[in-house]
């Protein structure tokens, strides 16, 4: 199956700091890509659509000046978390829908961030 | 998207085969049934996934019902690294994805 790759695997930052997520689709090319939030125990939810070539769409209740999203190429999407804060604790997941079939989706690994 | 409804947790025996069970009574007829599965503090993995014919690959098969409102997803010979939550999704192309709480799977030994 196709391979998608996030980077760093965890991170443990300062609250105020900034955090900067790389995902990148390794052997296909993806003009969307999509990032997730995962809390402990509870189930991934969407927070925004990536959009190579154009602004991203951020889902209700996502506050698009702190999680800004780049897509740089058609490989690569960065999420920036700004000004981070304990509650932007989490596990961070991109995935990227594979178009040579009926859209399935690959998943990164997952970043853990934990901000202190 | 079409809500899911799955049940929270199923137990199976190692090496027998594990089914699990999804209705999606209000699918479109152009959406797909995708499932996926999360071990745990891992990205989810794509297993399969159908629009009106049973399908098979490697890891599973995909039972669908004739009237689409509802899928199996059959995990031939369970073992213990198939200990995981098991989504299925209802979706019609190429969306952010809207997660459920999934069934938690525990193989037994």
């Amino acid at each position: 199956g196709a391979v998608v790759s996030q980077h760093p695997s965890w991170v443990i930052c300062k609250s105020g700091t900034s955090v900067k997520i790389e995902c990148r689709s390794l052997d296909f090319q993806a003009t969307t890509m999509f990032w997730y939030r995962q809390f402990p125990k509870q189930s991934l939810m969407l927070m925004a659509t990536s959009n190579e070539g154009s602004k991203a769409t951020y889902e209700q209740g996502v506050e698009k000046d702190k999680f800004l999203i780049n897509h740089a190429s058609l490989t690569l999407s960065t999420l920036t978390v700004t000004s981070a804060h304990p509650e932007d604790s989490s596990f961070y997941i991109c995935s990227a829908p594979y178009a040579g079939g009926s859209y399935e989706q690959y998943f990164g690994p997952g970043t853990r961030l934990t901000v202190t | 998207d079409a809500k899911t409804t799955q049940p929270p947790s199923m137990d199976c025996a190692e090496g027998r085969a594990a089914n699990l069970p999804c209705n999606h009574s209000t699918i479109s007829g152009n959406e797909y049934v995708y499932w996926y599965r999360q071990i745990h503090s891992q990205g989810p993995q794509y297993i399969i996934h159908g629009l009106k014919n049973n399908e098979t690959n490697e890891m599973a098969s995909l039972i669908i019902t004739e009237d689409r409102k509802s899928s199996t997803l059959i995990l031939p010979h369970a073992t213990l690294r198939d200990t995981a939550v098991y989504y299925c999704i209802v979706n019609g192309g190429a969306d952010g994805l809207t997660f459920g709480k999934g069934t938690h799977l525990i193989i037994q030994p």
